[in-house]
Formats: structure tokens, sequence, C-alpha cells
């Protein structure tokens, strides 16, 4: 079975500050790895996945999350956040089937303060 | 706007009864997905249809089933409702149903009360 666990359900930061959000997952063969957005009132929005190659991606909105095969971890950063980056973050997985299930985590809220 | 419609927003119920949840996907998607976002369970897939057809299932309960109907787009019903029941309910559609190449869109959710 495969599980999603983010480290932190909430995540206080001043504007222009860096963050980043904690990602690790367990599965037992490959997966594909998603971060997804929601702001408040509306559905997910797709801000970045890896499926291979350079375990660095980079996603919308100056965010980009790097692959850790070793630590199954996928963490997401960026350098600089604004007001408008509040909202709740998922972090998500999906093995490689021919299915498009995907299995989320359980969610970080980051509060970006003035 | 992702392209996903679903209707309706916001759904009040009692328990015992019978909702039906509609979601229209992207022009041109072929499948799509249905989830549940509860407080206490979080995000969970519960059902992915492909061009009319089941592809995969989560932890959906047999209370609830779903169907894509040839104009591709898909109902979520549910059935002898509970409290529990209360959540929001996404749709998400993507162009074939493959997690590994496809980007899933997803609507605005119909929020389910159940009193």
């Amino acid at each position: 079975a495969q599980s999603v666990t983010q480290l932190d359900s909430q995540v206080p930061v001043f504007e222009e500050a860096p963050v980043e959000l904690r990602c690790n997952y367990s599965s037992s063969v490959s997966v594909y790895l998603f971060w997804y957005v929601q702001y408040p009132n509306q559905g997910l929005q797709l801000l970045l996945k890896y499926l291979s190659g350079s375990t660095l991606v980079k996603g919308i909105n100056g965010f980009e999350a790097e692959f850790n095969k070793s630590q199954t971890s996928f963490h997401l950063r960026k350098p600089s956040v604004h007001i408008s980056d509040t909202a709740e973050y998922f972090c998500a997985v999906s093995r490689s089937s021919n299915t498009g299930k995907l299995i989320f985590g359980q969610g970080t809220t980051l509060q970006v303060k003035p | 706007d992702s392209g996903v419609t679903q209707t309706p927003k916001h759904l009040i119920t009692a328990t015992g009864q019978r909702v039906t949840l509609r979601c229209s996907p992207r022009s041109g998607d072929l499948s799509v997905y249905w989830y549940q976002q509860s407080l206490d369970q979080g995000l969970q897939f519960l059902i992915q249809y492909y061009n009319g057809e089941e592809r995969a299932k989560g932890n959906i309960l047999e209370r609830f089933s779903a169907q894509q109907f040839p104009d591709l787009h898909s109902e979520l019903n549910l059935s002898s409702l509970e409290l529990g029941d209360s959540a929001l309910y996404f749709c998400a559609s993507s162009a074939q149903g493959e997690g590994f190449t496809d980007t899933q869109y997803f609507g605005p959710g119909t929020r389910l009360t159940v009193l």
C-alpha cells in the first residue's frame, strides 16, 4: 500500500520569506508525484508534477519541488512567498498503472503574514 | 476556471435521503474522477470512469454509485445518507485517464450537508 505524509499541518511565514512544505511518501513501486494547491472556496489546481528525469521540478507561481528517492521525499519550496500564496497545499502520488487514481496527503495550510 | 463544472454548488438534505451530484468534464476529456474531502478523512479518491466505463475504484461506499454517460458527463449518486457523508465532493477530468501522464483538472466542488 502507498501513503503520503505531509509533515506539517500549518506553516506560518512572513511575506517575502522562503518556505518549504514537506512531503514524504511510501510505496514499494515507482510512483509519480504531484503538488496541488487549493485556494479558499475553490477546487484544486496542479502546481507541478514529477514523472521522471530531472529531480528538480519547476511549477507555476514560482514553486519548485525536489524528488529524493533515497529519502522518499518530494518537498515543495518557494524562495519568496506572497500574501496571495495563502492556501492549502496537497501532495499526491499516483502509481505506474493505467489509472489516474491519486492518493493525497492530509494537506498543509500555508499562512503568509504581512 | 478549470473548465470542469459541477452542480449544484451546495446541497442540504436530511439523513436517509438520496442525492445526485453532476459533473461536466472539460471539452475533449475522456476520464472523470470523483473525490470526497472531509475534515476527518481528508481528500479521498472514490471512483474513476474512462469513456463510459469504470476504470478504478477507491474507498467508495456501497451506498454510493456513479456513472458516466455517452456525452461524457458523470453523476455521483449518494443514497441512505448519513451525517458522516457531509463533505465537499470534487469531480476532476483528464484527457486519457492515466495518472503518470495526465493532468487532472478539478471542478469547484459540491458541498453536501446532511442534517
